[in-house]
């Protein structure tokens, strides 16, 4: 089974600066992809960010960034230069494969609060 | 494309009623994905389709609860009869699952579900 694990529930930033958010995970597949999706008070699910396993180089979107760190099945989300609008919550999730196709495991979830 | 598009968004209903939730996936994924999410157990899959057809359902908790989907654009989740327990939000993702890809799941807008 895989799991995934967010150890921060909650966390604030102050608007303008950088914070990080943590996830791990565990899975036991070569081949996998991981996500950070963002949910904020319209209960939305909004794809952030995401990575395949097999490739080294960190992915970045915007003021968004990843720290994957394959061996340590670690995968930590960065927001620089925080705005009011990144409050939500953020999820962490990862692929695996079944026999037929793919699922997708979630993290708890880290509540993001953004002070002006 | 519209993405994906769920219905209602909100439904108030009481105990022992019949309750329909109903999900357009985007146009040509081949699978579609129903979520529950609470405060206590956070996002938990309930079903998922490849081309139509159910591939698991074991995160369905029980009998009362039941999914279909009769064509590639359209899906239902059927609660008969509900439980106040069943109060949670919805979701609805679909995904297009293809060589390369990044299996990556969009998800809808949610149904909040209240049952009295």
């Amino acid at each position: 089974a895989q799991t995934v694990t967010q150890s921060q529930p909650e966390m604030s930033v102050q608007e303008a600066e950088t914070v990080t958010l943590s996830c791990t995970y565990d899975t036991s597949e070569n081949n996998y992809y991981l996500f950070w999706y963002k949910q904020p008070p319209s209960r939305q699910m909004i794809l952030v960010i995401r990575q395949e396993a097999y490739k080294q180089q960190n992915a970045t979107e915007n003021r968004f960034s990843v720290n994957f760190q394959k061996a340590a099945k670690s995968f930590s989300l960065k927001i620089s230069d925080s705005q009011l609008g990144d409050t939500a919550m953020y999820f962490c999730a990862a692929t695996s494969k079944d026999n037929a196709g793919n699922m997708l495991t979630f993290g708890g979830g880290t509540r993001l609060m953004v002070k002006p | 494309d519209a993405g994906v598009i769920q219905s209602p968004r909100h439904e108030v209903t009481e105990m022992g009623q019949e309750v329909t939730l109903r999900c357009k996936p985007i146009s040509g994924h081949d699978y579609l994905f129903w979520y529950r999410q609470t405060m206590m157990r956070g996002l938990e899959l309930l079903i998922y389709f490849n081309n139509n057809v159910p591939i698991d359902d074991s995160g369905m908790p029980e009998d009362r609860f039941s999914a279909k989907m009769p064509n590639a654009s359209f899906s239902t989740l059927k609660i008969q009869p509900s439980e106040p327990r069943d109060s949670a939000v919805y979701f609805c993702a679909s995904s297009l699952v293809m060589e390369a890809s990044t299996d990556t799941q969009y998800f809808g807008p949610g149904t909040r579900l209240t049952v009295l």
